[in-house]
């Protein structure tokens, strides 16, 4: 079945630049996204890609999808402690629109 | 950008009692919505998905008559949680788009949670 797996625990100092992996079943999805969730927070949508595309850039994030290899990668340039926060991978069901959903990583940005 | 709106944020009840949460899609029309559960350090479970003007589809092991959902419009759904226990104490999160199968859909837009406290 689809399946979306991530590590769970990243943590970085304070201007670095973290690189968040994640690797995916479904190679029929429509979108693959990184949204980012703070403590005692909903959901917030950072950035998603196309499965068409190769790679996306947003101001400090970079997202880049290996379809071949079913892997997502999101690099947050510059990372600081605002970063902090647990970031989770989700592909979408493209026949049902279900997102599956990544553990979840959370980062830890030291200062 | 769109926005999703859930409330209440935050609910302590009694053992028994009925709860309606309501999410909420203000600048867009969602002709799905989603419902989830979220348990500490965990990931998002998928409870229900709410399609505008039919009945919800439930994921397997989600009691349809414990969590009620409606999708009135277009832009509202709820989740009431009837009768409501202790081990129902959770923080439950809704999504919405616009989505048609086989047409390039939206993504998903989050609400900001309700956290469930069951006394």
């Amino acid at each position: 079945g689809e399946d979306v797996e991530q590590s769970l625990f990243l943590s970085v100092r304070e201007g670095d630049s973290s690189v968040i992996n994640c690797t995916y079943t479904d190679s029929s999805s429509t979108y693959l996204y990184w949204y980012k969730q703070e403590p005692g927070a909903g959901l917030q949508l950072l950035t998603y890609i196309f499965s068409n595309m190769d790679m996306k850039q947003d101001q400090r994030l970079t997202v880049l999808l290996n379809k071949k290899d079913k892997h997502l990668s999101l690099r947050i340039a510059d990372t600081q402690t605002g970063d902090s926060a647990i970031y989770f991978c989700a592909e979408d069901s493209s026949n049902t629109g279900k997102l599956i959903f990544g553990q979840g990583t959370t980062l830890q940005v030291k200062p | 950008g769109a926005v999703v709106s859930q409330h209440p944020s935050w609910v302590i009840c009694k053992s028994g009692t009925s709860v309606k949460i309501e999410c909420r899609s203000l600048d867009f029309q969602a002709t799905t919505m989603f419902w989830y559960r979220q348990f500490p350090k965990q990931s998002l479970m998928l409870m229900a998905t709410s399609n505008e003007g039919s009945k919800a589809t439930y994921e397997q092991g989600v009691e349809k008559d414990k969590f009620l959902i409606n999708h009135a419009s277009l832009t509202l759904s709820t989740l009431t949680v009837t009768s409501a226990h202790p081990e129902d104490s959770s923080f439950y999160i809704c999504s919405a788009r616009a989505f048609r199968a086989g047409l390039s859909n939206q993504p998903q837009h989050f609400g900001d949670g309700t956290r469930l406290s069951i006394l």
